[in-house]
Protein backbone atom coordinates (compact mmCIF):
# COMPACT_ATOMS: atom_id res chain seq x y z
CA UNK A 1 0.00 0.00 0.00
CA UNK A 2 1.16 3.59 -0.20
CA UNK A 3 2.51 5.51 2.33
CA UNK A 4 3.94 8.37 3.42
CA UNK A 5 5.88 8.52 7.03
CA UNK A 6 6.68 12.04 8.81
CA UNK A 7 8.23 10.35 11.89
CA UNK A 8 8.38 13.44 13.89
CA UNK A 9 5.50 15.09 15.03
CA UNK A 10 7.87 17.92 16.43
CA UNK A 11 10.38 19.32 15.44
CA UNK A 12 12.01 22.51 17.10
CA UNK A 13 15.19 24.72 16.49
CA UNK A 14 17.08 27.77 16.70
CA UNK A 15 16.94 30.24 14.22
CA UNK A 16 19.91 30.20 11.98
CA UNK A 17 20.34 26.56 12.66
CA UNK A 18 19.88 24.05 9.58
CA UNK A 19 16.45 22.18 9.53
CA UNK A 20 15.85 18.93 8.09
CA UNK A 21 12.19 17.31 8.16
CA UNK A 22 11.89 13.63 7.34
CA UNK A 23 9.76 12.35 4.72
CA UNK A 24 9.98 8.50 3.62
CA UNK A 25 7.30 6.80 1.66
CA UNK A 26 6.54 3.42 0.31
CA UNK A 27 5.45 3.15 -3.56
CA UNK A 28 6.32 0.39 -6.05
CA UNK A 29 6.17 3.22 -9.19
CA UNK A 30 7.06 6.43 -9.91
CA UNK A 31 5.89 9.08 -7.07
CA UNK A 32 5.44 12.26 -7.47
CA UNK A 33 6.20 14.35 -4.34
CA UNK A 34 5.42 17.21 -2.73
CA UNK A 35 6.00 18.94 0.58
CA UNK A 36 2.90 21.56 1.76
CA UNK A 37 2.87 23.60 4.63
CA UNK A 38 -0.02 25.37 7.05
CA UNK A 39 1.16 28.44 8.18
CA UNK A 40 -0.94 29.40 11.28
CA UNK A 41 -4.16 30.50 10.67
CA UNK A 42 -3.50 30.24 6.81
CA UNK A 43 -4.35 27.60 4.34
CA UNK A 44 -2.50 24.49 3.33
CA UNK A 45 -0.34 25.72 0.71
CA UNK A 46 2.34 23.91 -2.12
CA UNK A 47 5.87 24.52 -1.21
CA UNK A 48 8.05 22.67 -3.05
CA UNK A 49 7.87 19.37 -5.24
CA UNK A 50 10.51 17.54 -6.56
CA UNK A 51 9.33 17.43 -10.51
CA UNK A 52 10.56 21.09 -10.16
CA UNK A 53 13.58 20.29 -8.44
CA UNK A 54 13.71 24.44 -7.10
CA UNK A 55 14.52 26.11 -3.97
CA UNK A 56 11.46 27.93 -2.15
CA UNK A 57 11.91 30.11 0.78
CA UNK A 58 15.26 28.74 0.86
CA UNK A 59 13.78 25.15 1.41
CA UNK A 60 15.03 22.35 -0.84
CA UNK A 61 14.06 18.32 -1.18
CA UNK A 62 15.60 15.56 -3.03
CA UNK A 63 14.31 12.89 -3.84
CA UNK A 64 16.16 9.82 -3.10
CA UNK A 65 14.25 6.59 -4.67
CA UNK A 66 16.87 3.74 -2.94
CA UNK A 67 15.90 5.14 0.21
CA UNK A 68 12.39 6.01 -0.35
CA UNK A 69 12.96 9.63 0.95
CA UNK A 70 11.65 12.98 0.37
CA UNK A 71 13.07 15.21 3.37
CA UNK A 72 12.98 18.67 3.61
CA UNK A 73 16.09 20.79 4.52
CA UNK A 74 16.91 24.43 5.12
CA UNK A 75 20.82 25.42 6.33
CA UNK A 76 19.46 28.44 8.26
CA UNK A 77 15.97 28.68 9.71
CA UNK A 78 14.23 31.61 10.03
CA UNK A 79 11.40 32.26 12.92
CA UNK A 80 9.04 32.43 9.98
CA UNK A 81 9.21 29.09 9.07
CA UNK A 82 7.26 28.20 12.04
CA UNK A 83 4.41 26.05 10.64
CA UNK A 84 3.11 22.51 10.14
CA UNK A 85 4.56 20.72 7.13
CA UNK A 86 2.96 17.98 5.64
CA UNK A 87 4.71 15.36 3.40
CA UNK A 88 2.82 14.07 0.57
CA UNK A 89 2.73 11.68 -2.36
CA UNK A 90 0.97 11.47 -5.57
CA UNK A 91 0.81 8.47 -8.24
CA UNK A 92 -0.06 8.90 -11.78
CA UNK A 93 -1.99 12.31 -11.37
CA UNK A 94 -4.00 10.17 -8.96
CA UNK A 95 -5.38 11.03 -5.71
CA UNK A 96 -2.62 13.05 -2.82
CA UNK A 97 -1.89 10.87 0.00
CA UNK A 98 -0.30 12.91 3.05
CA UNK A 99 1.81 12.00 6.24
CA UNK A 100 0.70 13.01 9.50
CA UNK A 101 2.68 16.08 9.10
CA UNK A 102 5.74 17.53 11.33
CA UNK A 103 5.02 20.65 13.19
CA UNK A 104 8.46 22.99 13.07
CA UNK A 105 9.20 25.48 15.83
CA UNK A 106 11.85 28.15 15.57
CA UNK A 107 12.82 30.16 18.68
CA UNK A 108 14.48 33.43 18.60
CA UNK B 1 -7.74 34.58 -10.15
CA UNK B 2 -9.67 33.93 -7.15
CA UNK B 3 -8.70 31.01 -4.80
CA UNK B 4 -10.69 28.06 -3.72
CA UNK B 5 -13.74 29.42 -1.94
CA UNK B 6 -15.82 27.15 1.09
CA UNK B 7 -18.72 27.56 2.24
CA UNK B 8 -19.87 27.65 5.46
CA UNK B 9 -16.69 28.76 7.37
CA UNK B 10 -17.91 27.39 10.54
CA UNK B 11 -20.82 25.05 11.57
CA UNK B 12 -22.41 23.63 14.55
CA UNK B 13 -24.79 20.19 13.99
CA UNK B 14 -26.01 17.36 16.87
CA UNK B 15 -25.78 13.83 15.90
CA UNK B 16 -27.95 12.64 13.92
CA UNK B 17 -28.27 15.57 11.71
CA UNK B 18 -26.95 15.69 8.16
CA UNK B 19 -24.96 18.47 7.11
CA UNK B 20 -23.84 19.58 3.25
CA UNK B 21 -20.87 21.28 2.48
CA UNK B 22 -19.91 23.75 -0.81
CA UNK B 23 -16.99 24.37 -2.35
CA UNK B 24 -15.98 26.51 -5.62
CA UNK B 25 -12.52 25.48 -7.25
CA UNK B 26 -10.04 27.78 -9.48
CA UNK B 27 -11.53 29.09 -12.31
CA UNK B 28 -11.00 26.10 -15.28
CA UNK B 29 -9.77 23.70 -12.61
CA UNK B 30 -11.69 20.63 -13.10
CA UNK B 31 -10.86 18.20 -9.97
CA UNK B 32 -11.91 18.41 -7.01
CA UNK B 33 -11.00 16.27 -3.88
CA UNK B 34 -12.03 16.88 -0.28
CA UNK B 35 -10.21 16.00 2.80
CA UNK B 36 -10.93 15.51 6.75
CA UNK B 37 -8.19 16.95 9.04
CA UNK B 38 -7.96 16.42 12.70
CA UNK B 39 -5.69 16.38 15.29
CA UNK B 40 -4.91 13.01 15.36
CA UNK B 41 -5.59 11.47 11.86
CA UNK B 42 -3.84 14.64 10.01
CA UNK B 43 -5.00 14.89 6.76
CA UNK B 44 -7.37 12.23 5.17
CA UNK B 45 -8.71 11.53 1.64
CA UNK B 46 -12.37 11.35 1.19
CA UNK B 47 -12.79 11.51 -2.52
CA UNK B 48 -12.41 13.31 -5.59
CA UNK B 49 -14.31 14.61 -8.41
CA UNK B 50 -13.50 15.29 -11.97
CA UNK B 51 -15.66 16.26 -14.75
CA UNK B 52 -19.12 15.26 -12.33
CA UNK B 53 -17.57 11.73 -11.76
CA UNK B 54 -16.36 10.27 -8.79
CA UNK B 55 -12.87 9.04 -9.39
CA UNK B 56 -11.49 8.26 -6.48
CA UNK B 57 -12.87 7.61 -2.82
CA UNK B 58 -11.09 7.23 0.40
CA UNK B 59 -11.78 5.15 3.25
CA UNK B 60 -14.98 6.53 4.83
CA UNK B 61 -18.00 5.09 5.80
CA UNK B 62 -21.31 5.65 3.14
CA UNK B 63 -22.26 8.11 5.11
CA UNK B 64 -20.29 10.44 3.61
CA UNK B 65 -20.83 10.84 0.05
CA UNK B 66 -20.30 14.16 -2.76
CA UNK B 67 -21.30 15.27 -5.76
CA UNK B 68 -19.87 17.71 -8.68
CA UNK B 69 -22.05 20.07 -10.72
CA UNK B 70 -21.27 21.08 -14.38
CA UNK B 71 -19.44 24.17 -13.27
CA UNK B 72 -17.13 22.14 -11.47
CA UNK B 73 -18.84 23.34 -7.83
CA UNK B 74 -18.82 20.41 -5.34
CA UNK B 75 -21.06 19.22 -2.50
CA UNK B 76 -20.06 17.05 0.47
CA UNK B 77 -23.03 15.37 2.66
CA UNK B 78 -22.64 13.73 5.66
CA UNK B 79 -25.64 11.70 7.00
CA UNK B 80 -26.69 10.60 10.69
CA UNK B 81 -23.58 12.91 12.60
CA UNK B 82 -21.27 11.55 14.92
CA UNK B 83 -19.34 13.15 17.35
CA UNK B 84 -16.27 11.99 15.62
CA UNK B 85 -16.85 13.77 12.38
CA UNK B 86 -15.98 16.87 14.13
CA UNK B 87 -13.15 18.47 12.04
CA UNK B 88 -11.75 20.77 9.88
CA UNK B 89 -13.48 19.66 5.93
CA UNK B 90 -10.93 20.80 3.14
CA UNK B 91 -11.16 21.10 -0.37
CA UNK B 92 -8.81 21.60 -2.63
CA UNK B 93 -8.99 21.79 -6.94
CA UNK B 94 -6.44 20.70 -9.83
CA UNK B 95 -6.14 22.26 -12.84
CA UNK B 96 -4.87 17.98 -13.46
CA UNK B 97 -1.49 19.16 -15.58
CA UNK B 98 -0.20 15.78 -17.01
CA UNK B 99 3.11 16.75 -14.99
CA UNK B 100 2.08 17.14 -11.49
CA UNK B 101 -1.15 16.98 -9.45
CA UNK B 102 -0.55 19.72 -7.43
CA UNK B 103 -3.42 20.66 -5.50
CA UNK B 104 -4.96 24.54 -3.80
CA UNK B 105 -6.46 24.40 -1.09
CA UNK B 106 -9.58 26.48 0.48
CA UNK B 107 -9.49 27.58 4.05
CA UNK B 108 -11.94 25.05 4.78
CA UNK B 109 -15.14 24.18 7.00
CA UNK B 110 -14.86 23.90 10.67
CA UNK B 111 -17.46 21.43 11.32
CA UNK B 112 -18.28 20.46 15.14
CA UNK B 113 -21.26 17.92 16.19
CA UNK B 114 -22.47 18.12 19.70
Amino acid sequence: AQRVTQPEKLLSVFKGAPVELKCNYSYSGSPELFWYVQYSRQRLQLLLRHISRESIKGFTADLNKGETSFHLKKPFAQEEDSAMYYCALSRNTDKLIFGTGTRLQVFP
Amino acid sequence: KAGVTQTPRYLIKTRGQQVTLSCSPISGHRSVSWYQQTPGQGLQFLFEYFSETQRNKGNFPGRFSGRQFSNSRSEMNVSTLELGDSALYLCASSPQSQSSYEQYFGPGTRLTVT
